[in-house]
């Protein structure tokens, strides 16, 4: 089976950079993926690593460590539209089974 | 842009009831989902398919079972509604390895 995991809540400022962990256990692991998900709306897509190392796409960064098990969500020059649960998800086996995690519902305060 | 459609946005229900869950994708990707997200239970996989006619079990398919007749489309069934089967179920659709895309949820309430 797969087991994700991730912090429940985290809460930051404004402006400030916060960091998202993430660890798994999977076999037949084949990428990892990180989720934006506001109340009341669907998960939107943020970033995909498949290799080590650290992808960067604006504010956003996402780091794996297939070795590890490992990956984090790095968001910089954080406003307060960034409230929202950041979901950790695993695709493993042939049939691309997407596993998530239960979600870290980040609070950015003033 | 890829669009996923669900074919309800709100349902209520009977206990007992067959529940059809329809969801359609129009970019020909392989693989469908189906998910049911509780308050602090995250996403959780209910079944899968990666073709058509192919389908695999979730980490919780009991209750449940799906059909893929046809790529675009794949339907989640509730054979016998409970009230416990009460939640938010989204539907997702990937090409090979790629991001997932989702529809804006079916929120069913079994009475």
């Amino acid at each position: 089976g797969q087991n994700i995991d991730q912090p429940t809540e985290m809460t930051a400022t404004e402006g400030a950079i916060v960091q998202i962990n993430c660890t798994y256990q999977t076999s037949g692991f084949n990428g990892l993926f990180w989720y934006q998900q506001h109340a009341g709306e669907a998960p939107t897509f943020l970033s995909y690593n498949v290799l080590d190392g650290l992808e960067e796409k604006g504010r956003f960064s996402s780091f794996l460590s297939r070795s590890k098990g490992y990956s984090y969500l790095l968001l910089k020059e954080l406003q307060m539209k960034d409230s929202a649960s950041y979901l950790c998800a695993v695709t493993a086996g042939g049939g691309n089974k997407l596993t998530f995690g239960t979600g870290t519902q980040l609070k950015v305060e003033l | 842009d890829v669009k996923v459609t669900q074919s309800s946005r709100y349902l209520v229900k009977r206990t007992g009831e067959k529940v059809f869950l329809e969801c359609v994708q129009d970019m020909d990707h392989e693989n469908m989902f189906w998910y049911r997200q509780d308050p602090g239970l995250g996403l959780r996989l209910i079944y899968f398919s990666y073709d058509v006619k192919m389908k695999e079990k979730g980490d919780i398919p009991e209750g449940y079972s799906v059909s893929r007749e046809k790529k675009e489309r794949f339907s989640l069934i509730l054979e016998s509604a409970s009230t416990n089967q009460t939640s938010m179920y989204l539907c997702a659709s990937s090409f090979q390895t790629t991001e997932a895309f989702f529809g804006q949820g079916t929120r069913l309430t079994v009475v």
